[in-house]
């Protein structure tokens, strides 16, 4: 079958940095996807990787490894606006996207 | 603006009264879906829509139908609710049927269906 993992829920201070992990099992891999969803409201793209390696987007970096099917969202700087769940996806062989549950990331002052 | 809107926003019903949630984009994206959402699940797909006239069935479509005449419209039809449809559903679209492209959501449609 098909799997991701995150966390459930994290907690962190602001200012801070924060890394949210993602592991999948999936048929064929075709690139891996982190959205952020505030509560209650839609959920929103934050990146796109396909190939191994840390991508940078502002305070947002994510990184990839195929072989060892791991992904992580690193978020610096923390913000209270940063409070939302951040949901992993995986693109698989068939083109299909495979949804994690989601993480609900809880920013302290 | 470049947007995914869906009508009604909330909505309260009873047990059977048949209704249609719309859903409208205006990307002239090819592909359409329906997710619906729920505590410690994460999104799971009901139905989706590679084109106009294609539909398929995604993980959950029990009591669910959908319909796509026309490229920017995509609803979810409930012919027959039940409590268990109780949830926040979202539609999303996206250029292509591609997995690889991002995808863009509605706002979402809180049902209770009593």
């Amino acid at each position: 079958g098909q799997n991701i993992d995150q966390p459930t829920e994290m907690t962190a201070t602001e200012g801070a940095i924060v890394q949210i992990n993602c592991t999948y099992q999936t048929s064929g891999f075709n690139g891996l996807f982190w959205y952020q969803q505030h509560a209650g409201e839609a959920p929103t793209f934050l990146s796109y990787n396909v190939l191994d390696g840390l991508e940078e987007k502002g305070r947002f970096s994510s990184f990839l490894s195929r072989s060892k099917g791991y992904s992580y969202l690193l978020l610096k700087e923390l913000q209270m606006k940063d409070s939302a769940s951040y949901l992993c996806a995986v693109v698989d062989s068939n083109y299909q996207l495979i949804w994690g549950a989601g993480t609900k990331l809880i920013i302290k002052p | 603006e470049a947007q995914v809107t869906q009508n009604p926003r909330y909505l309260i019903t009873v047990t059977g009264k048949k209704l249609t949630v719309t859903c409208s984009q205006n990307m002239n994206h090819e592909y359409m879906s329906w997710y619906r959402q729920d505590p410690g699940l994460g999104l799971r797909q009901i139905y989706y829509s590679m084109n106009v006239e294609v539909t398929d069935k995604g993980d959950v479509p029990e009591g669910y139908k959908v319909s796509r005449k026309e490229k920017r419209n995509f609803p979810l039809i409930l012919e027959s609710p039940s409590p268990n449809q109780t949830s926040l559903y979202f539609c999303a679209s996206s250029r292509t049927g591609e997995g690889f492209n991002e995808q863009f959501f509605g706002p979402g449609t809180r049902l209770t269906v009593l």
